[in-house]
């Protein structure tokens, strides 16, 4: 089946620093993906739309600057937390969608915990 | 505003019994639902889906049931196995909110023992 890819799984680091997620589609190419966060006990929440060779889309309240989102290829989508604070602190997934599957099935990737200290 | 609401945080269930895992849905433009299994550490797995034409979707130990009049919808595992044991997601998606983007609850964690 199809695979989504995750990196890093874990990433600690100081306030202040950005850290690079990154996301891959391994056997399948994917026009659109998207980054979800999820906060403890919470639902995930639709962070941006990736689009492949053009900008992301912004769900309301998620800050564009805050959260930068690459789509420079088919198979690798990447969302950098720059200046990141404890806030930010959470578990961020991506998901794509395969073409040729159920409309609303997504592939996701593991996931990638952050930790701002 | 929650437009997916899980209602029950988590479900306990003998192994062989039936679960039934609920969620309710606000917004009748939702016409498409899916659910989502999830182990920690790891990204949720698509297990079955519904479209808002069907009242009932079934798939091996797995059935989906929709109500739209009520704006719910269950999800029935029989037998449960303790493999089961992790949180179930339930996800909309419709017209107004792009058939592309999910709408998920905030998930039931279901505990199945031996």
């Amino acid at each position: 089946g199809a695979v989504v890819s995750q990196h890093p799984s874990r990433v600690i680091c100081k306030s202040g620093t950005s850290v690079k997620i990154e996301c891959r589609s391994l056997d399948f190419q994917a026009t659109t993906m998207f980054w979800y966060r999820q906060f403890p006990k919470q639902s995930l929440m639709l962070m941006a739309t990736s689009n492949e060779g053009s900008k992301a889309t912004y769900e309301q309240g998620v800050e564009k600057d805050k959260f930068l989102i690459n789509h420079a290829s088919l198979t690798l989508s990447t969302l950098t937390v720059t200046s990141a604070h404890p806030e930010d602190s959470s578990f961020y997934i991506c998901s794509a969608r395969r073409e040729g599957y159920d409309t609303g099935e997504l592939f996701f990737g593991e996931g990638s915990r952050l930790t701002v200290l | 505003d929650q437009q997916v609401k899980q209602n029950s945080p988590s479900l306990s269930v003998q192994e062989g019994r039936i679960s039934i895992l609920n969620c309710d849905y606000t917004n009748s433009m939702f016409d498409y639902f899916l659910w989502y299994k999830k182990y920690p550490a790891e990204g949720p797995t698509f297990l079955i889906s519904i479209s808002s034409i069907k009242d009932k979707n079934e798939d091996g130990r797995f059935t989906v049931f929709l109500n739209k009049s009520a704006k719910h919808l269950s999800l029935h595992i029989v037998p449960s196995q303790p493999g089961d044991s992790a949180v179930y997601f339930c996800a909309a998606s419709g017209k107004n909110t792009g058939f592309q983007k999910l709408v998920f609850g905030t998930g039931t964690r279901l505990l199945v023992s031996p």
